[in-house]
């Protein structure tokens, strides 16, 4: 079942903006993860955060997690066109297992 | 080069003439899964495999069987498949219990059954 709901949709931003996406969530989780998509492409791991951390950077990226309420967002700093691409959120449940759940998606679009 | 790839890449096939998308991965992990990705509903997982002749059911696995024979090795078969079945296939695998859980993709496979 779907766990991960990511919001928006579809963002379009031009080049040099911050693009921000958000993750919602149901269950207790054991980490969250945000991936990337090309087009038509395999899914490429961007960030994992655990559920006792608050706040991850990797380059460009940050990711918060708050899991009072439920919810993650990942934020792209100046944003370049390579950056076009579906942003999937990616929970990891409680049960010691590594079985991802997935949201729907945002597909961002960066204009240069 | 750490990967998980994926045969065919492309396959157009007929209603109930079986086939099997092969998926292999070099890493020496103990988990891999197999999802679908369909437009508007994102990414679901058909089923998974702990280890070797360990495998589970995910959320839409009616019509697909798996076998884990070998570590490396993650075949997904559709014994006869129908058009519903058209979809983007994605295979992955991570380390059990690692550190990270980081899951790696292979390429997919684009399947179109008419």
């Amino acid at each position: 079942s779907q766990q991960g709901e990511e919001d928006p949709q579809a963002l379009s931003i031009q080049e040099g903006e911050n693009a921000t996406m958000n993750c919602s969530y149901k269950t207790s989780i054991n980490n969250l993860q945000w991936y990337r998509q090309n087009s038509g492409r395999g899914l490429v791991h961007l960030i994992l955060i655990r559920s006792n951390e608050r706040e991850k950077h990797s380059g460009r990226l940050r990711v918060t997690l708050d899991t009072s309420k439920k919810s993650s967002s990942l934020l792209i700093t100046a944003s370049r066109a390579a950056d076009t691409a579906s942003y999937f959120c990616a929970t990891v449940e409680n049960s010691g297992y590594s079985t991802l759940t997935f949201g729907k998606g945002t597909m961002l679009l960066v204009s240069p | 080069e750490a990967q998980v790839t994926q045969n065919p890449r492309y396959l157009i096939t007929v209603t109930g003439k079986k086939l099997t998308v092969t998926c292999s991965q070099n890493m020496n992990h103990e988990y891999m899964s197999w999802y679908r990705q369909d437009p508007g509903l994102g990414l679901r997982q058909i089923y998974y495999s702990m280890n070797v002749e360990v495998t589970d059911k995910g959320d839409v696995p009616e019509g697909y069987k798996v076998s884990r024979k070998e570590k490396r090795n993650f075949p997904l078969i559709l014994e006869s498949p129908s058009p519903n079945q058209t979809s983007l296939y994605f295979c992955a695998s991570s380390d059990w219990g690692g550190r990270t859980d980081t899951q790696y993709f292979g390429p997919g496979t684009r399947l179109t059954v008419l």
